[in-house]
């Protein structure tokens, strides 16, 4: 199955600076879904992305998909102590809800 | 609050010893998914349920089952397990599956097998 794939995989940066990172796929999907995990817990859902948008934004999150590069990215502005976390980007090929996660992008907040 | 709940959230387990973990839903969703996580790896989806309906993808091995009784609850059960089934099971649920839809995750068991 397919699955994205997160670029960088480990990201360090100081409070109240920004964070992007980077998820690539290989086949059409249709949509992106991006998911935050703390250390040991399980997922939480964040932002959605649907094929035919280019651009979302949800708080201090902003996402973009390019389906011509089959790549999307997530922004989180002005980033806090508390979004340190592992960020996962995951596909839906079909719109049935079966997910195929990417690597994930560990993000490290210095306060 | 409506959540997903995940018990135990640590298992330890012999070799070949079959273990189940458990999974129930308060937010009456209709589909149920089991995911397993190795250690700084992606979730890679195991099966769900949509109702009472199973659906295995195609690499899960036969070891892993699951059984969902009712709405609410949901079972992974491993019949033998090996030192590399040793991960964090996450069970998240959706209300659907058509469309958009997003899946609330709970906090995972961690398998621990020796």
């Amino acid at each position: 199955s397919q699955q994205g794939e997160e670029d960088p995989q480990a990201l360090s940066i100081q409070e109240g600076e920004n964070a992007t990172m980077n998820c690539s796929y290989k086949t059409s999907i249709n949509n992106l879904q991006w998911y935050r995990q703390n250390s040991g817990r399980g997922l939480v859902h964040l932002i959605l992305i649907r094929s035919n948008e280019r651009e979302k934004h949800s708080g201090r999150l902003r996402v973009t998909l390019d389906t011509s590069k089959k790549s999307s990215s997530l922004l989180i502005t002005a980033s806090r102590a508390a979004d340190t976390a592992s960020y996962f980007c995951a596909t839906d090929l079909y719109g049935n809800n079966r997910l195929a996660f990417g690597k994930g992008n560990q993000v490290v907040v210095i306060p | 609050d409506a959540m997903v709940i995940q018990n135990p959230r640590y298992q330890v387990t012999q070799f070949g010893k079959p273990v189940t973990l458990s999974c129930s839903q308060t937010l009456n969703h209709n589909v149920m998914y089991w995911y397993q996580q190795k250690s700084s790896q992606a979730p890679k989806l195991l099966f769900h349920y949509y109702d009472k309906d199973f659906n295995n993808e195609a690499d899960t091995p036969d070891n892993f089952q699951s059984r969902r009784p009712n709405t609410s609850f949901c079972f992974l059960d491993i019949r033998s397990p090996g030192l590399g089934d040793a991960a964090m099971y996450l069970c998240a649920t959706s209300m659907g599956l058509a469309g958009v839809n997003e899946q609330y995750f709970g906090p995972g068991t961690r398998l621990t097998v020796t």
